[in-house]
């Protein structure tokens, strides 16, 4: 089971921030989170990873809670290109990542 | 720029075809993945290999086997295909993690299989 909860769909207005949220409240303590996207008919695409501080780099910013139950990535001007399924993850021991069924990110013009 | 591909964007096949599944990168990665991708059920970790002649089983090996001769090259093998093996299947690679435990997996387009 994926270790993370996302809402099934959001809308956001090109040109407006977007802000996706995650719970993922069982993190432990040496467990990163990590942000991938999925344009349709493509593979999932790496955007950010945080530990425990907020990141932030030329896709994405990423905010993390101090408590590390939740995190929030930020996409800071959408535009249409980015209507994409947005999966946030938690990486288990190992290489292994379970992918959720992410949240559903719609542009609007 | 890291770049994974696939032997085929879409394939047709029948049902008890022995299928193979071909993907490459270029990168010099120790990992490589192979995943499943289905309608409401998100991708599902089929088989995994963290180096030349290694496979792990991920969540969903049933159906599958794995072959990994080169570390650039990893290959999924369906040895009867049958017609829930439809899907779209994506093939991924990454570093190994290291003590920092941090690594991000590249994904190629995909492979849309249809069984029939």
């Amino acid at each position: 089971d994926a270790k993370t909860t996302q809402p099934p769909s959001m809308d956001c207005a090109e040109g407006r921030a977007a802000n996706l949220p995650c719970n993922h409240s069982t993190i432990s303590g040496n467990e990163y989170v990590y942000w991938y996207r999925q344009i349709h008919s493509q593979g999932p695409q790496y955007i950010i990873h945080g530990l425990k501080n907020n990141e932030t780099n030329e896709m994405a910013s990423l905010i993390i809670t101090e408590d590390r139950k939740s995190s929030t990535l930020i996409l800071p001007h959408a535009t249409l290109r980015d209507t994409a399924v947005y999966y946030c993850i938690v990486r288990l021991f190992g290489d292994k990542i379970i992918f959720g069924k992410g949240t559903r990110l719609h542009i609007l013009p | 720029d890291v770049k994974v591909t696939q032997s085929s964007r879409y394939l047709v096949k029948r049902t008890g075809e022995k299928v193979f599944l071909e993907c490459v990168q270029d990168m010099d990665h120790e990992n490589m993945f192979w995943y499943r991708q289905d309608p409401g059920l998100g991708l599902r970790l089929i088989y995994f290999s963290y180096d030349v002649k290694m496979k792990e089983k991920g969540d969903i090996p049933e159906g599958y086997s794995v072959s990994r001769e080169k570390k650039e090259r990893f290959s999924l093998i369906l040895e009867s295909a049958s017609t829930n093996q439809t899907s779209m299947y994506l093939c991924a690679s990454s570093l190994n993690p290291g003590l920092a435990g941090v690594n991000e997996q590249y994904f190629g387009p995909g492979t849309r299989l249809t069984v029939t």
